[in-house]
């Protein structure tokens, strides 16, 4: 299986900053890392798909980029609504696997 | 706008069979792939398995010997069935779509779709 590695596991940030998130892959996948943003009690929900394609009606403040095994998940204004759990990814092969997840909360 | 809801028993004995059913409202189930993918805080979200609209399934190797997703393509639902289970089978389960993007046999689309998911305990 390929494994899926986020990093950092968590953090704290204030509304209005920069954040990202990395995710590694251990074998290369190309450009199939997609990223979930997770609420408490909610469904994750699709936010970059194929690496860098922002899924209709996401936010622009969210991009995303790489390919090979390295990713990033960028916020670049962090929202009230932004805090939550984000999660990588890889559809490049079965069993699709995910991270371990990121949370991004307040500081 | 496709919706998706999870339904189906909240407790399982163990050794019994998990059974959850996806109803698909709003689009049509044709044309798309489902997916069964469930989350504990002790392995994060795992991926079960999928369908086609027309049946080919595909299923996480972890899963396999106990694992059956089916499709009914009348009632615009497609259901899972995960036999002999046991407390680490405690999890949410959700259940979510792909459009059909396939590089030869090998479906490679992210989940673009949830349901809201539906918590299965595992317990006597």
């Amino acid at each position: 299986d390929i494994q899926m590695t986020q990093s950092p596991s968590s953090l704290s940030a204030s509304v209005g900053d920069s954040v990202t998130i990395t995710c590694r892959a251990s074998q290369d996948i190309y450009v199939y890392c997609n990223w979930y943003q997770q609420k408490p009690g909610k469904a994750p929900k699709l936010l970059i798909y194929n690496a860098n394609n922002l899924q209709s009606g996401v936010p622009l403040d969210f991009s995303g980029s790489g390919s090979g095994t390295d990713f990033t998940l960028t916020i670049s204004s962090l929202q009230p609504e932004d805090f939550a759990t984000y999660y990588c990814q890889q559809s490049y092969s079965t069993p699709q696997t995910f991270g371990q997840g990121t949370r991004v909360d307040i500081k | 706008q496709v919706r998706l809801q999870e339904s189906g028993p909240g407790l399982v004995k163990p050794s019994e069979t998990l059974s959850l059913t996806c109803t698909v409202s709003g689009g049509s189930i044709s044309a798309y792939y489902w997916s069964w993918i469930r989350q504990t805080p002790g392995k994060g979200l795992e991926w079960i398995g999928y369908i086609s609209y027309n049946g080919k399934t595909n299923y996480n190797p972890s899963f396999k010997s106990r694992v059956t997703i089916s499709v009914d393509t009348s009632q615009s639902q497609f259901s899972l069935k995960l036999n002999f289970v046991t407390t680490a089978d405690t999890a949410f389960y959700f259940c979510a779509s792909s459009p059909p993007h396939l590089n030869g046999n090998t479906l490679r689309a992210a989940f673009d779709m949830w349901g809201q998911g539906t918590l299965v305990t595992v317990s006597s």
